[in-house]
């Protein structure tokens, strides 16, 4: 089946810091990808749709100049998180259809972020 | 996309067949039901969908009531394994499925006991 695949898996950065995070599509193409976070026991939060060769949209609430994502090719889409802060530390997850597939939508294994 | 309701824990016996339950009452005629699961420090895992029959795979089982307005994921045997929070989620799924996205909702952590 359909695999999205995250780097780094776990990062550990000092405040003030950026830190990309890539999210790739194994063996498929996908013009949208959705970056999500995720708080210590609570539910997955959308932070944006990503968009190969036009902006993301970032949801209500999430800075777009904070987290910057693009999307340059159709397997990759990279989230930037700008000058982190330790309230930024999260869990974050990408996922991806693969439309020739099953047409699920799939997720990758999450990337966790932790400022000092 | 319809909102939907399920409990917040359940535990299971290892072996015994684990059946969790998620009301839809406000959903609409073309919305599918899907259920991802996600074990601890991990992505979301696809499990099974429908629309108004019921479906098994590998994984699982859908039963939708026939209003629509309610249905119960079985996974046959539970194993230890199986213990993650489960998401019921409610959405169209149009032809361009790629770029519509999922809202979780807070699922049910289902814990499995040996």
């Amino acid at each position: 089946g359909a695999v999205v695949s995250q780097h780094p898996s776990w990062v550990i950065c000092k405040s003030g810091t950026s830190v990309k995070i890539e999210c790739r599509s194994l063996d498929f193409q996908a013009t949208t990808m959705f970056w999500y976070r995720q708080f210590p026991k609570q539910s997955l939060m959308l932070m944006a749709t990503s968009n190969e060769g036009s902006k993301a949209t970032y949801e209500q609430g999430v800075e777009k100049d904070k987290f910057l994502i693009n999307h340059a090719s159709l397997t990759l889409s990279t989230l930037t998180v700008t000058s982190a802060h330790p309230e930024d530390s999260s869990f974050y997850i990408c996922s991806a259809t693969d439309l020739s597939g099953a047409n699920v939508l799939t997720f990758g294994a999450g990337s966790r972020l932790t400022v000092l | 996309d319809a909102k939907t309701t399920q409990p917040t824990s359940m535990d299971c016996a290892e072996g015994r067949a684990a059946n969790l339950p998620c009301n839809h009452s406000t959903i609409s005629g073309n919305e599918y039901v899907y259920w991802y699961r996600q074990i601890h420090s991990q992505g979301p895992q696809y499990i099974i969908h429908g629309l108004k029959n019921n479906e098994t795979n590998e994984m699982a089982s859908l039963i939708i009531t026939e209003d629509r307005k309610s249905s119960t994921l079985i996974l046959p045997h539970a194993t230890l394994r199986d213990t993650a929070v489960y998401y019921c989620i409610v959405r169209v799924d149009r032809s361009n499925f790629g770029n519509e996205k999922l809202t979780f909702g807070t699922g049910t952590r289902l814990t499995i006991i040996p």
